[in-house]
């Protein structure tokens, strides 16, 4: 079956603009997540979804930052007048319900953004 | 705050020899998994790890978890060039949160 899907694959980018980072969950995954991986770390978490609601936003870094998942399915990250600090690899991941007794998730390929 | 630490971060390793790597984890958790990264690559999960002495194998690796000592290991067996990736801990504290440690590079070298 289908796993998790993002696009855009690459995204370059000015200082100052706005980006729109989707992201496609595995079906029937009902939790979402947003994870942020600098070069070199392991990945950060930045928010989580379960169902249309986001459950968890405390990663985000600041309010440039903004995630939406109006349908409970895809989900957009959204971020505002874009800093160079910004640019990472910005995963996301799906994983079942989370009244399963374990929470594996699984990752997508990731959107590299770069900001110039 | 939880803090997540692999050791060692990079580890070069010789085919058909043994090695091992280490994580520790500073809150409570029984819940520990293992990711590899391959270079520009998402990451794919290897281990789920979900008690106190449990233990997993697949092929060349073996995961354990010690949830009194906080402390997962992977073990990699006669290790092979195609195990050269970059390998994550992550611990999950809240059901839902994943946090990771800082990645362990591994080279396989002939």
């Amino acid at each position: 079956g289908a796993g998790v899907s993002q696009t855009p694959s690459n995204k370059v980018t000015e200082k100052g603009k706005y980006v729109e980072l989707r992201c496609d969950p595995i079906s029937g995954h009902t939790a979402l997540y947003w994870y942020r991986q600098s070069l070199g770390q392991g990945p950060e978490f930045l928010i989580y979804f379960q169902g249309t609601g986001a459950a968890d936003d405390s990663g985000l870094p600041n309010d440039r930052f903004f995630a939406v998942r109006p349908e409970g399915s895809v989900s957009t990250l959204k971020i505002q007048r874009t800093e160079r600090g910004d640019s990472a690899v910005y995963l996301c991941a799906s994983s079942w319900a989370r009244t399963l007794s374990y929470n594996e998730q699984f990752f997508g390929p990731g959107t590299r953004l770069t900001v110039l | 705050e939880l803090k997540v630490e692999q050791n060692p971060l990079f580890l070069s390793m010789q085919e058909g020899k043994n090695y091992t790597i280490y994580c520790n984890y500073s809150t409570t958790s029984d819940r520990l998994y293992w990711y590899r990264q391959d270079p520009g690559k998402s990451l794919e999960s290897l281990f789920v790890l979900l008690s106190n002495g449990a233990v997993k194998q697949e092929g060349r690796l073996m995961a354990s978890l010690d949830t009194k000592a906080r402390l997962s290991t992977l073990h990699i067996t006669a290790a092979v060039h195609d195990l050269s990736a970059t390998y994550f801990c992550a611990v999950d504290t809240n059901d839902y949160k994943l946090s990771f440690g800082a990645g362990t590079t591994v080279t396989v070298r002939a």
